[in-house]
């Protein structure tokens, strides 16, 4: 079966500090992956999606990058962290056969202090 | 541009009946979905349902959609303080495989 991982799951960074957010996928091959953030008490935001290796897409200019250096690894990252980074970051692949929908990660919980 | 909208809040009372009501803007999403937000947790899919279809029940839950109108909406019935959540509707687009998801629908049960 497919699963997700997300790591960490909590992370106090100091602003200015770097990030890296990694999600990785067990169980498929050659998954769209997207990470998603979600503001105190706001709904879901895009930020990135990847349809294969080296692939990325941005969907709103910002402070963070993303990468996909394998087929079922997506790592999110940020040389310098400002404090409206902060927010809780999922990770999510998506079912290309049936219902298409999303399956998250468990997120991580961003503050940035 | 693609937009999925719903209400910030709604309360019910134990054991009555919960509607949360979405609008989205693109006449070609295929698919639409509830998910479920528990606090401090990911996201979870409670159903889905296909373009094609008006109404899909999944034992205490209906999902009505009105292509024409394009509006979704999702019943829980009999809602139990279990059912405390944020609930998102979502939307696919057409242009890329991605799903856009509403702002999120905060329901809190009363005794």
């Amino acid at each position: 079966s497919q699963t997700i991982h997300q790591w960490p799951a909590t992370l106090v960074q100091p602003v200015g500090s770097p990030l890296s957010l990694e999600c990785t996928v067990e169980g498929t091959s050659n998954p769209n992956l997207y990470w998603y953030r979600q503001a105190a008490g706001r709904g879901l935001q895009l930020l990135f999606y990847s349809v294969g290796i080296g692939q990325i897409s941005s969907e709103v200019p910002q402070n963070l990058s993303a990468s996909r250096p394998q087929d079922r690894q997506f790592i999110l990252s940020s040389k310098k962290l400002l404090l409206s980074d902060s927010g809780f970051y999922l990770c999510a692949w998506i079912h290309l056969q049936g219902h298409y929908g999303y399956t998250f990660g468990s997120g991580t919980r961003l503050t940035v202090v | 541009g693609e937009d999925v909208e719903q209400s910030l809040f709604l309360s019910v009372r134990e054991g009555d009946s919960s509607v949360i009501n979405c609008t989205y803007t693109d006449s070609s999403s295929t698919y639409l979905y509830w998910y479920k937000q528990e606090p401090g947790a990911g996201l979870q899919l409670l159903t889905y349902i296909f373009s094609n279809m008006d109404m899909k029940q999944d034992q205490r839950l209906t999902v009505l959609l009105n292509k024409k109108d394009k509006h979704l909406s999702l019943r829980i019935a009999d809602t139990q303080t279990g059912d405390s959540a944020i609930y998102f509707c979502a939307a696919t687009y057409s242009s890329a495989s991605k799903i856009i998801f509403g702002s999120g629908t905060r329901l809190s049960i009363r005794p």
